[in-house]
């Protein structure tokens, strides 16, 4: 089953903060984050693993609640290049070792 | 490092016309993937292999067959196209499998239009 990304788009000014949740009617194993520009392939950006840690990337973090089943990434200070759409990929115990993708999150920064 | 290619990068198909899209990755990795991506729908597996010899089928393989002769290389076959399967298809690689908390390479995609 897919989870659920929001919000499904966000526009932000330069410079401002967005989260980006990926929720789970499963439990879950790991939750992995991707970047796509349009036209574009997806970017690995970072995998959560089950234990509820916290990861950063430059000015991109991210959490991971087992008990809510969630994921939500973090971009502070948004920059131009930061827009694009955001998938979330999750992985299950009857994901068969598969990962299973959200919709997208798309966002766009102006400056 | 070219990392993951894909060809070609676009072609247009007639109803029931055969194709095969070629992935080449040289990070010797040993997984995998090929995905359809549709607008609003995220990322699909359609076939996967862990490794020289092998493949398995993911969420949506019908109509979709694969081989993976060389560790380099995935072929993803369409024996007869359909409409349904006008896409985005991407390959990816990784170097261990999910447990193994590899990140997934991706290659710049393939555009199909079937008519």
């Amino acid at each position: 089953q897919q989870p659920v990304q929001s919000p499904q788009a966000v526009i932000l000014r330069e410079g401002e903060d967005a989260v980006i949740n990926c929720s789970s009617s499963k439990a879950l194993y790991s939750v992995h984050w991707y970047r796509q520009k349009h036209g574009e392939a997806p970017v690995f950006l970072m995998i959560l693993l089950k234990g509820g840690e916290q990861k950063g990337h430059e000015k991109i973090s991210a959490s991971f609640n087992e008990k809510k089943q969630q994921s939500s990434l973090y971009l502070t200070a948004s920059q131009l290049s930061y827009s694009g759409t955001y998938f979330c990929g999750t992985e299950s115990a009857d994901s068969n070792y598969q990962l299973i993708w959200g919709a997208g999150t798309k966002l766009i920064i102006k400056p | 490092n070219a990392g993951v290619t894909q060809t070609p990068k676009f072609r247009v198909l007639k109803t029931g016309q055969s194709m095969t899209l070629l992935c080449a990755q040289d990070m010797n990795h040993e997984y995998m993937y090929w995905y359809r991506q549709d607008p609003g729908m995220g990322l699909r597996l359609i076939h996967y292999s862990v490794g020289e010899g092998t493949t398995a089928k993911g969420e949506v393989p019908d109509g979709y067959n694969v081989s993976r002769l060389k560790k380099q290389n995935f072929l993803l076959g369409l024996e007869s196209a359909a409409p349904s399967q006008t896409s985005v298809y991407f390959c990816a690689s990784s170097y261990l499998g999910l447990a193994g908390g590899s990140p997934q390479y991706f290659g710049p995609g393939t555009r199909l239009l079937v008519l």
